[in-house]
Protein backbone atom coordinates (compact mmCIF):
# COMPACT_ATOMS: atom_id res chain seq x y z
CA UNK A 1 0.00 0.00 0.00
CA UNK A 2 1.04 3.48 -0.35
CA UNK A 3 0.91 6.55 2.35
CA UNK A 4 1.95 9.87 2.41
CA UNK A 5 2.86 12.35 4.49
CA UNK A 6 2.37 16.13 4.46
CA UNK A 7 4.57 17.49 7.04
CA UNK A 8 3.35 20.83 7.63
CA UNK A 9 -0.65 21.28 8.40
CA UNK A 10 -0.92 24.67 7.94
CA UNK A 11 1.80 27.38 6.46
CA UNK A 12 1.06 31.08 7.07
CA UNK A 13 2.61 33.02 4.02
CA UNK A 14 3.23 36.48 2.85
CA UNK A 15 2.20 38.03 0.10
CA UNK A 16 5.19 37.46 -2.52
CA UNK A 17 7.21 35.75 -0.69
CA UNK A 18 8.25 31.86 -1.43
CA UNK A 19 6.56 28.96 -0.29
CA UNK A 20 7.97 25.21 0.53
CA UNK A 21 5.05 22.59 1.09
CA UNK A 22 6.68 19.06 2.00
CA UNK A 23 5.45 15.89 1.38
CA UNK A 24 7.02 12.52 1.80
CA UNK A 25 5.48 8.96 0.68
CA UNK A 26 6.07 5.55 1.30
CA UNK A 27 5.49 2.58 -1.27
CA UNK A 28 6.95 -0.70 -1.89
CA UNK A 29 6.38 -0.35 -5.73
CA UNK A 30 6.55 2.12 -7.99
CA UNK A 31 4.39 4.94 -8.01
CA UNK A 32 3.16 8.10 -9.89
CA UNK A 33 3.33 11.50 -7.79
CA UNK A 34 0.14 14.67 -7.90
CA UNK A 35 -0.36 17.86 -5.95
CA UNK A 36 -3.78 19.02 -5.99
CA UNK A 37 -5.20 22.32 -4.78
CA UNK A 38 -8.71 23.02 -3.25
CA UNK A 39 -10.08 26.09 -3.13
CA UNK A 40 -12.35 27.30 -1.19
CA UNK A 41 -15.61 25.61 -1.37
CA UNK A 42 -14.65 24.19 -4.60
CA UNK A 43 -13.18 20.17 -6.11
CA UNK A 44 -9.87 19.42 -6.35
CA UNK A 45 -7.76 20.85 -9.30
CA UNK A 46 -4.20 19.16 -10.40
CA UNK A 47 -1.68 21.31 -9.95
CA UNK A 48 1.17 18.98 -11.60
CA UNK A 49 2.34 15.41 -11.42
CA UNK A 50 5.54 13.21 -11.92
CA UNK A 51 4.91 10.27 -14.16
CA UNK A 52 8.90 9.82 -15.42
CA UNK A 53 12.01 11.82 -16.72
CA UNK A 54 12.99 14.62 -15.38
CA UNK A 55 12.63 15.37 -11.41
CA UNK A 56 11.85 19.31 -11.08
CA UNK A 57 8.29 19.14 -12.83
CA UNK A 58 6.77 22.62 -13.59
CA UNK A 59 2.61 22.96 -13.06
CA UNK A 60 0.03 25.34 -13.44
CA UNK A 61 0.11 28.68 -11.88
CA UNK A 62 4.22 28.74 -11.55
CA UNK A 63 4.08 26.17 -8.96
CA UNK A 64 6.61 23.59 -9.47
CA UNK A 65 8.05 20.14 -7.28
CA UNK A 66 10.99 18.00 -7.28
CA UNK A 67 11.02 14.17 -7.35
CA UNK A 68 13.63 12.71 -4.54
CA UNK A 69 13.62 9.20 -4.92
CA UNK A 70 16.17 8.57 -2.07
CA UNK A 71 14.64 10.67 0.13
CA UNK A 72 11.17 9.71 -0.90
CA UNK A 73 9.91 13.17 -1.14
CA UNK A 74 7.88 15.21 -3.64
CA UNK A 75 8.09 18.75 -1.75
CA UNK A 76 5.94 21.65 -3.66
CA UNK A 77 7.57 25.09 -4.41
CA UNK A 78 6.45 28.60 -5.63
CA UNK A 79 8.84 31.33 -5.66
CA UNK A 80 6.87 34.48 -5.04
CA UNK A 81 2.80 33.46 -3.66
CA UNK A 82 -0.41 35.79 -4.34
CA UNK A 83 -3.26 36.40 -2.77
CA UNK A 84 -5.53 33.91 -4.58
CA UNK A 85 -2.98 30.91 -4.16
CA UNK A 86 -4.79 30.64 -0.38
CA UNK A 87 -6.15 27.24 -0.38
CA UNK A 88 -5.56 23.45 0.82
CA UNK A 89 -3.22 21.87 -1.13
CA UNK A 90 -2.93 18.04 -1.31
CA UNK A 91 -0.06 15.58 -2.29
CA UNK A 92 -1.52 12.30 -3.24
CA UNK A 93 0.20 8.88 -4.53
CA UNK A 94 -0.86 6.24 -7.49
CA UNK A 95 0.64 3.07 -7.88
CA UNK A 96 1.74 2.59 -11.88
CA UNK A 97 -1.05 0.67 -12.73
CA UNK A 98 -4.77 0.52 -14.63
CA UNK A 99 -6.54 2.06 -12.03
CA UNK A 100 -6.48 5.12 -10.35
CA UNK A 101 -6.31 4.62 -6.56
CA UNK A 102 -5.12 8.13 -5.32
CA UNK A 103 -3.68 8.10 -1.61
CA UNK A 104 -3.40 11.57 -0.48
CA UNK A 105 -2.07 12.96 2.31
CA UNK A 106 -4.10 15.37 5.33
CA UNK A 107 -2.82 18.55 3.34
CA UNK A 108 -2.08 21.66 4.38
CA UNK A 109 -3.45 24.76 4.49
CA UNK A 110 -1.91 27.83 2.80
CA UNK A 111 -2.91 30.99 4.02
CA UNK A 112 -1.35 34.16 2.07
CA UNK A 113 -1.36 37.53 3.65
CA UNK A 114 -0.87 40.92 2.39
CA UNK B 1 -15.73 24.53 -14.38
CA UNK B 2 -13.94 20.84 -14.71
CA UNK B 3 -16.76 19.80 -16.53
CA UNK B 4 -17.53 16.89 -13.74
CA UNK B 5 -21.06 17.95 -12.92
CA UNK B 6 -22.15 16.27 -9.21
CA UNK B 7 -26.01 16.79 -7.71
CA UNK B 8 -27.18 17.45 -5.53
CA UNK B 9 -24.73 20.14 -4.21
CA UNK B 10 -26.15 19.90 -0.21
CA UNK B 11 -28.05 17.19 1.37
CA UNK B 12 -28.99 16.80 5.10
CA UNK B 13 -30.96 13.52 6.27
CA UNK B 14 -31.42 11.64 9.23
CA UNK B 15 -29.77 8.68 10.59
CA UNK B 16 -30.91 5.26 8.79
CA UNK B 17 -31.51 6.73 5.89
CA UNK B 18 -30.72 5.99 2.23
CA UNK B 19 -29.46 8.61 -0.14
CA UNK B 20 -27.99 8.58 -4.06
CA UNK B 21 -25.81 11.10 -4.70
CA UNK B 22 -25.07 11.18 -9.03
CA UNK B 23 -22.25 12.40 -10.82
CA UNK B 24 -22.26 12.90 -14.53
CA UNK B 25 -18.44 12.74 -16.18
CA UNK B 26 -17.04 15.01 -18.56
CA UNK B 27 -17.90 13.97 -22.21
CA UNK B 28 -16.40 11.82 -23.59
CA UNK B 29 -14.58 10.26 -19.69
CA UNK B 30 -15.31 7.08 -19.52
CA UNK B 31 -13.86 6.65 -16.18
CA UNK B 32 -15.24 7.40 -12.91
CA UNK B 33 -13.96 7.64 -9.34
CA UNK B 34 -15.56 8.64 -6.03
CA UNK B 35 -14.19 10.14 -2.85
CA UNK B 36 -14.79 10.68 0.79
CA UNK B 37 -13.63 13.87 2.43
CA UNK B 38 -14.03 14.19 6.07
CA UNK B 39 -12.14 15.96 8.82
CA UNK B 40 -11.29 13.17 10.84
CA UNK B 41 -10.29 10.82 7.48
CA UNK B 42 -8.93 13.19 5.16
CA UNK B 43 -9.74 12.61 1.56
CA UNK B 44 -10.18 8.86 1.16
CA UNK B 45 -10.76 7.06 -2.05
CA UNK B 46 -14.13 5.01 -2.36
CA UNK B 47 -14.70 3.06 -6.07
CA UNK B 48 -13.56 3.58 -9.56
CA UNK B 49 -15.92 2.47 -12.51
CA UNK B 50 -14.81 2.14 -15.93
CA UNK B 51 -17.45 1.73 -18.71
CA UNK B 52 -19.51 0.39 -16.51
CA UNK B 53 -17.51 -1.77 -15.03
CA UNK B 54 -15.95 -1.60 -11.42
CA UNK B 55 -11.91 -1.31 -11.60
CA UNK B 56 -10.76 -0.76 -8.38
CA UNK B 57 -12.26 -0.53 -4.59
CA UNK B 58 -10.96 1.54 -2.11
CA UNK B 59 -12.62 2.09 1.50
CA UNK B 60 -15.89 1.92 0.82
CA UNK B 61 -18.32 0.10 3.39
CA UNK B 62 -20.63 -2.36 2.99
CA UNK B 63 -23.66 0.31 3.21
CA UNK B 64 -22.56 2.10 0.22
CA UNK B 65 -22.52 0.65 -3.08
CA UNK B 66 -22.26 2.60 -6.69
CA UNK B 67 -23.18 1.66 -9.82
CA UNK B 68 -21.97 3.64 -14.04
CA UNK B 69 -24.90 3.59 -16.09
CA UNK B 70 -24.39 2.71 -19.84
CA UNK B 71 -24.73 6.97 -19.94
CA UNK B 72 -21.61 6.73 -18.36
CA UNK B 73 -23.37 8.49 -15.13
CA UNK B 74 -22.58 7.73 -12.19
CA UNK B 75 -24.26 6.85 -8.53
CA UNK B 76 -23.12 6.63 -5.23
CA UNK B 77 -25.87 5.00 -2.54
CA UNK B 78 -25.86 5.21 0.83
CA UNK B 79 -27.69 3.33 3.10
CA UNK B 80 -28.49 3.14 6.74
CA UNK B 81 -26.62 6.74 7.45
CA UNK B 82 -24.69 7.51 10.21
CA UNK B 83 -23.34 10.54 12.17
CA UNK B 84 -19.81 9.75 11.15
CA UNK B 85 -21.08 9.56 7.40
CA UNK B 86 -21.52 13.24 7.02
CA UNK B 87 -18.53 14.36 4.45
CA UNK B 88 -18.14 15.60 1.05
CA UNK B 89 -18.53 13.35 -1.45
CA UNK B 90 -16.42 13.85 -4.45
CA UNK B 91 -16.84 12.17 -8.13
CA UNK B 92 -14.08 12.51 -10.75
CA UNK B 93 -13.26 11.41 -14.32
CA UNK B 94 -10.96 10.95 -16.48
CA UNK B 95 -10.90 9.75 -20.06
CA UNK B 96 -8.85 6.47 -19.62
CA UNK B 97 -9.64 5.55 -15.71
CA UNK B 98 -5.13 4.86 -16.37
CA UNK B 99 -3.16 6.54 -13.18
CA UNK B 100 -0.61 8.63 -15.61
CA UNK B 101 -3.74 10.78 -16.86
CA UNK B 102 -5.58 13.56 -15.18
CA UNK B 103 -8.42 13.22 -12.86
CA UNK B 104 -11.14 16.05 -12.94
CA UNK B 105 -13.12 16.58 -9.86
CA UNK B 106 -16.53 18.03 -9.23
CA UNK B 107 -17.31 20.15 -6.73
CA UNK B 108 -18.80 17.63 -4.14
CA UNK B 109 -21.77 16.87 -2.60
CA UNK B 110 -21.85 17.66 0.96
CA UNK B 111 -23.86 15.55 2.85
CA UNK B 112 -24.96 16.07 6.65
CA UNK B 113 -26.73 13.40 8.52
CA UNK B 114 -28.65 14.30 11.57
Amino acid sequence: AQSVTQLDSQVPVFEEAPVELRCNYSSSVSVYLFWYVQYPNQGLQLLLKYLSGSTLVKGINGFEAEFNKSQTSFHLRKPSVHISDTAEYFCAVSRRSNDYKLSFGAGTTVTVRA
Amino acid sequence: DSGVTQTPKHLITATGQRVTLRCSPRSGDLSVYWYQQSLDQGLQFLIQYYNGEERAKGNILERFSAQQFPDLHSELNLSSLELGDSALYFCASSPSGRADTEAFFGQGTRLTVV
